[in-house]
């Protein structure tokens, strides 16, 4: 249980394109989704936080406007990276916390990953 | 400032050598600690939640604890395939509905056989 499946695992792209990555819960509910970015060697960094239904909480010096992010239902949450440039690539990571009473909702399950490469 | 920090960096153990690794913490409004394991090119694994301080949890070779400052993920008698980043993040109440996860920068082991 607690299947966080990411999609693409990888994309290499022209500066300038669009990509959108997507985050689901298979066999879950999940009210909040996350996203992080990761740099070779280092941790997650937090970029937002998306809760089903409403806009998502960005956070300081993430631009809004360039990593637009949607949760339109309660399995689904995507990225969308507009105007890609060569400093966007990097490992971009979703995860997902179950929509349940007690402590089991605050573990989150993760994504595998999208490497994105801009060109 | 809230900060988690982890060491060693990285831990080099031969297959059958116990070890551990720390996960030490500053931050207020503490909800939980989660240890998770990050293959190459792959999103973190969940392996433990700890709550509260004198908590501890187990699976397979694998020990965590928790003390109001730090957190220990024990390793006894490691395999290869143990090998892996394990990182430690806590999550913290802002305020609100949402508690975000503060993660540490990971520890590198590699277990040789």
């Amino acid at each position: 249980g607690a299947v966080v499946s990411q999609h693409p695992s990888r994309v290499i792209c022209k500066s300038g394109t669009s990509v959108k990555i997507e985050c689901r819960s298979l066999d879950f509910q999940a009210t909040t989704m996350f996203w992080y970015r990761q740099f070779p060697k280092q941790s997650l960094m937090l970029m937002a936080t998306s809760n089903e239904g409403s806009k998502a909480t960005y956070e300081q010096g993430v631009e809004k406007d360039k990593f637009l992010i949607n949760h339109a239902s309660l399995t689904l949450s995507t990225l969308t990276v507009t105007s890609a440039h060569p400093e966007d690539s990097s490992f971009y990571i979703c995860s997902a916390r179950i929509s349940r009473t007690g402590l089991a909702k605050n573990i989150q399950y993760f994504g595998a990953g999208t490497r994105l490469s801009v060109l | 400032e809230d900060q988690v920090t982890q060491s060693p960096e990285a831990l080099r153990l031969q297959e059958g050598e116990s070890s551990s690794l720390n996960c030490s913490y500053t931050v207020s409004g503490l909800r939980g600690l989660f240890w998770y394991r990050q293959d190459p090119g792959k999103g973190p694994e969940f392996l433990f939640t700890l709550y509260s301080a004198g908590e501890e949890k187990e699976k397979e070779r694998l020990k965590a604890t928790l003390t109001k400052k730090e957190s220990f993920l024990h390793i006894t008698a490691p395999k290869p395939e143990d090998s892996a980043t394990y990182l430690c993040a806590v999550q913290v109440n802002y305020g609100g509905a949402t508690n975000k996860l503060i993660f540490g920068t990971g520890t590198l082991l590699a277990v040789q056989p």
